[in-house]
């Protein structure tokens, strides 16, 4: 199966910055089938990109998703409050489907 | 509004057996392939089941393969987890989702839009 390996594992931000956070697969993923995700505490994760970069429905511009075969970035490029949050890669290109261990981004 | 609603999480003992099961609403549920994604306690997401819009083939990770059975009734929207042999390690938030129709290569492969509000397992003595 592919790992998926998300760094750093911390990343502490103040509103307004820059956030760049890094997923490397153990091998190609096919054909670029790279999702991120957000998940708040005590919610449910939310789908921000697919495709590597394409955003999903709703979300907004200041995310974007870049990157191919075993490297890929999400970028956010200005914190807002609501986006201090864990994030996910995912890969769905070969099965079993998986996900990386995840980015925590905490308010500095 | 698209919706997905788990419920039958609990506690149960090791080696004893729970099902779970998730309504849906607001879409066609007969046209999307459907899975379960599973999240310990702190812990990151991991692909649990997956099964086809007709309920034909159904694929499961190694980790719970020969224990748990996915099924689904399309004409009540309805998926379903049966859930055998459980073991402590399978304690988790079990999330039903549904495949983002524009990134959904396979019954499994797939990126997922719509996530339930998750149902608590716990195994434990």
């Amino acid at each position: 199966e592919i790992v998926l390996t998300q760094s750093p594992g911390t990343l502490s931000l103040s509103p307004g910055e820059r956030a760049t956070l890094s997923c490397r697969a153990s091998q190609s993923v096919s054909s670029s089938y790279l999702a991120w995700y957000q998940q708040k505490p005590g919610q449910a994760p939310r789908l921000l990109i697919y495709g590597a970069s394409t955003r999903a429905t709703g979300i907004p511009d200041r995310f974007s998703g870049s990157g191919s075969a075993t490297d890929f970035t999400l970028t956010i490029s200005r914190l807002e409050p609501e986006d201090f949050a864990v994030y996910y890669c995912q890969q769905y290109g070969t099965s079993p489907i998986t996900f990386g261990g995840g980015t925590k981004v905490e308010i500095k | 509004e698209v919706q997905l609603l788990e419920s039958g999480g609990g506690l149960v003992q090791p080696g004893g057996s729970l099902r779970l099961s998730c309504a849906a609403s607001g879409f066609t549920f007969s046209n999307y392939a459907m899975n379960w994604v599973r999240q310990a306690p702190g812990k990151g997401l991991e692909w649990v089941s997956g099964i086809s819009s007709s309920g034909g083939t159904t694929y499961d990770a190694d980790s719970v393969k020969g224990r748990f059975t996915l099924s689904r009734d399309n004409s009540i929207n309805t998926l379903f987890l049966q859930m055998n042999s459980l073991r402590v390690e399978d304690t988790a938030v079990y999330y039903c989702v549904k495949p983002a129709a524009l990134a959904a290569i396979g019954v499994v492969r797939n990126a997922f839009d719509i996530w339930g509000q998750g149902t608590m397992v716990t195994v434990s003595s």
